[in-house]
Formats: C-alpha cells, structure tokens, sequence
C-alpha cells in the first residue's frame, strides 16, 4: 500500500498562473480533505469530501476549488496563485477519526 | 466552532528526561482527542488518542491524559530521546463528524 501519494513535491508559480494538486489514496477511504500548513499556525482545513460525489469548505477556502474525481482522487486546485498562498499543502483521507496524511506539497508563489 | 490552544510552542529537554504538552478546547461536544507526530519533510501521523469516556491512555513511553471539565488534554514523554524529536499536533473533534481542529503545534527538541 501507497497510501496517500501527492504530486508534485515542490512548486513555484507566479503571481496569477494556476495550478492543480493532486492527490490519491489507495486505502478505500471515504473522506479526504486538503490543509494548508503555515509556520506557527498548524494545519488549516481548505476543503474536504466526505464521501465520493460531495465537498465542503473548511476553515480556509477562498482562493481554491476541489474535486472529488473519483473514490481515491481529490484534486486542489489554485485558478489564480497569490503569495498569500505560499504554504505546504497536505492531503489526508479516513475511514474514521483516524487521518492518514500524504507527504506534502511545498507550494512558493513568487 | 471549536478552538484548540496548544503550549508550549517550542520545547528543549535532554535526553532522558520527560516532556509534557498541553492543549485546552473549547467545545464541551468535542469527544475525540488525537495526537500527531510530525518528522521533518513527512506529513503528520497518529500516535496516541483519547476518547472522552477515557481520563487517560498509555502507549510505552507516551501517554495522554483528558479532563473533560476543565477541557484541557496533555500528551506526557518519558525518558525522551532524540528520534522524538519532531512537531506534535494536538487535535478536537466531535462524535459523527471526522473533522479536527488542530492545534498550532509543538517543537520537540531532544538534546543526546
């Protein structure tokens, strides 16, 4: 088992180019969510997917879009990059209470 | 909604000796209190968790403790040593829903 893959590990954008995060987990897991990890701030909720075919914002959405491709896929996607969003990313799935996390994706916009 | 403060945000001790973590919530509902073990460059995993008809929990050398009407939880290391160190997230949430709410974090440093 993979668990939670994301891809890519590290990106720089510029200031409006846009991008997609992705992420997959191969656990059979129901939900899965994005985080934005800020140094002194934790991990922030952006979005999350209960189960297949639904998502919900968290704490931090604006400025981002989800999709729930498919049981194992949630893509994160950034439409126009800001410096504000200069952050690691991480994607996490569950079955329960207990939140498997991917590596994390280190996101510098310039 | 619910608020998770976590101290200290950084912590040095020797090695051998004990470190305690301390996190306090706001929401009498929350029910559910994981720990989070975060090594450098990895994402976060569970190490230790707590149910709320539990006043405490014991895993080797870690161990949680809860009390529910002072809402404060503490994650105890005995005997630490350097491969503990790393950033420890306490987290809140509520029965039904699998959402948390992390904490800020803890640096553990772990002096050999």
């Amino acid at each position: 088992n993979a668990g939670v893959t994301q891809t890519p590990k590290f990106q720089v954008l510029k200031t409006g180019q846009s991008m997609t995060l992705q992420c997959a987990q191969d656990m059979n897991h129901n939900s899965m969510y994005w985080y934005r990890q800020d140094p002194g701030m934790g991990l922030r909720l952006i979005y999350y997917s209960a189960s297949e075919g639904t998502t919900d914002k968290g704490e931090v959405p604006n400025g981002y879009n989800v999709s729930r491709l498919n049981k194992r896929e949630f893509s994160l996607r950034l439409e126009s990059a800001a410096p504000s969003q200069t952050s690691v990313y991480f994607c996490a799935s569950s079955a329960s209470v207990e939140q498997y996390f991917g590596p994390g994706t280190r996101l510098t916009v310039t | 909604g619910e608020n998770v403060e976590q101290h200290p945000s950084t912590l040095s001790v020797q090695e051998g000796d004990s470190a305690v973590i301390k996190c306090t919530y706001s929401d009498s509902a929350s029910n559910y209190f994981p720990w989070y073990k975060q090594e450098l460059g990895k994402g976060p995993q569970l190490i230790i968790d707590i149910r709320s008809n539990v006043g405490e929990k014991k895993d080797q050398r870690i161990a949680v403790t809860l009390n529910k009407t002072a809402k404060h939880f503490s994650l105890h290391i005995t005997e630490t040593q350097p491969e503990d160190s790393a950033v420890y997230f306490c987290a809140a949430s509520r029965g039904g829903s699998y959402i948390p709410t992390f904490g800020r974090g803890t640096s553990l440093i772990v002096h050999p």
